[in-house]
């Protein structure tokens, strides 16, 4: 089973529409992040989050939310989905007791938003 | 406004070349720099930098980072094709945990 698990793998979405993409972890990290992927632009964080009740804009928070129910789950919500959130989204973990800032990533969920 | 800039964007070389992938950085406080390895979906972590003139090793795969000249290289020795993926370099700084990924450098290694 995957460390970082995230649902759904893919979704293909109406324009308007919410939509909630779910992450949680086994790896016991404190620190969760939501990323996206585009091509071109390269990974830019949306939210992260440093325990539960720690929650952090990243660089392009519009439009999206974020809620950490708990030390393994964070979950990224579109309110209301527009073609331009069509992207490659990723989860992360990390673990501020290691010194380190590695990353583990989710296999990522495609959305698409029509 | 950080920036990570990796080059060259797309690389393809034959099997048992060796490659470097530069990436160079503008940043404000940095605390380290990570390479990461993306082949279907999500990135691998390689290399964790911190200091300036230590090479990291792994198997064929090697990185070193210049602070003073704000770049890392990644070196892969010995290309095979299943180092075909897209390289990230992404780069921690400020008080927080602030990262700015590059938009990675797609590679192919063809037989």
């Amino acid at each position: 089973d995957a460390d970082v698990t995230q649902t759904p793998r893919n979704r293909i979405t109406k324009t308007g529409k919410r939509i909630m993409l779910e992450c949680s972890q086994t790896k016991g990290h404190d620190r969760m992040y939501w990323y996206r992927q585009d091509p071109g632009l390269g990974l830019r964080l949306i939210y992260y989050s440093f325990d539960v009740k720690d929650i952090n804009k990243g660089e392009i928070s519009d439009g999206y939310s974020v809620s950490r129910q708990a030390q393994a789950k964070f979950s990224l919500s579109l309110e209301s989905a527009i073609p331009n959130q069509t992207a490659l989204y990723f989860c992360a973990t990390s673990d501020s007791g290691t010194g380190t800032t590695e990353a583990f990533f989710g296999q990522g969920t495609r959305l698409t938003v029509v | 406004e950080d920036k990570v800039v990796q080059s060259p964007l797309s690389l393809v070389v034959h099997e048992g070349d060796t490659v470097t992938l530069n990436c160079s950085y503008e940043v404000t406080n940095f605390r380290s720099l990570l390479w990461y390895k993306q082949e279907k979906k999500a990135p691998t972590f390689l290399f964790m930098l911190t200091s300036s003139g230590i090479e990291k090793k792994s198997g064929r795969l090697s990185s070193i980072l210049d602070k003073k000249e704000l770049f890392s290289i990644l070196n892969i020795t010995a290309t095979q094709t299943g180092d075909s993926a897209v390289y990230l370099c992404a780069v921690y700084s400020g008080g927080y945990q602030k990262v700015t990924f590059g938009t990675g450098t797609k590679l192919q290694v063809i037989p």
